[in-house]
């Protein structure tokens, strides 16, 4: 069993759709969870970061984690056009003191958004 | 602020040719770096790491080898290129107060024929 799972999609909305994305997990030690987004052909951008469980709002983002589950996602409100890129969700289980801040990440997840 | 600079962007090399890929952090002291390639369909590979000059951990057993002759630059290498190198190699960068957060460098797309 990967340490990390997402569908890889693809994902296909109309624009000014939520969109919910989604990462499963199965080491209960990761504490930190962030999401990338990856436009063709770029490298991965830093979008959302959350510690530990609960909710993270920024703008149309929101980031949600449930430990108990160990499942995270990604929604975003009113997509864009803009918003068509792949989603890479990312897990660590640091420790304080450790010299390495080790991500595991999932395969990502395609998304359209279409006018 | 931050940023981490990859090149060349794209490259085409034959089978069996040396390899060298460059990367350069500007705007921070002592990062940890990171190489991964990403193929397509297969995630991000983390294949090496460093958390200071001259430390290289790698991950994965393979012909590519990695050297941080300076405290922000990060290259890695090859010898002999194989067809299977082929791919999307990416290094980032991390602080040492958040060294969970990883940031993305634009990336240097390796086509090997």
């Amino acid at each position: 069993q990967k340490e990390v799972e997402q569908d890889p999609g693809p994902l296909s909305v109309p624009e000014g759709a939520i969109v919910s994305l989604n990462c499963t997990y199965s080491n209960s030690a990761f504490q930190y969870f962030m999401w990338y987004r990856q436009y063709s052909r770029k490298g991965p951008e830093l979008l959302m970061y959350t510690y530990s469980s609960g909710n993270k709002e920024d703008g149309r983002f929101t980031a949600q984690v449930d430990k108990s589950s160990k499942y995270i996602s990604l929604f975003i409100r009113d997509s864009q056009p803009s918003d068509s890129a792949t989603y890479l969700c990312a897990m660590s289980a640091r420790n304080r003191g450790s010299t390495l801040g080790r991500l595991y990440f999932g395969r990502g997840t395609q998304l359209t958004v279409w006018p | 602020s931050q940023t981490i600079h990859q090149w060349p962007a794209t490259l085409v090399q034959p089978v069996g040719s040396p390899l060298s890929l460059e990367c350069t952090v500007e705007g921070t002291s002592n990062p940890n770096l990171y190489w991964y390639r990403q193929a397509a369909g297969r995630g991000l590979q983390l294949l090496f790491y460093s958390v200071g000059i001259g430390q290289i951990s790698s991950e994965v057993p393979q012909n590519l080898s990695a050297s941080r002759p300076q405290d922000r630059q990060f290259i890695l290498s090859s010898k002999k290129l194989l067809l299977s190198d082929s791919g999307f190699y990416l290094c980032a960068w991390s602080s040492l107060a958040q060294q969970e957060t990883q940031y993305f460098g634009p990336g240097t797309r390796l086509l090997v024929l």
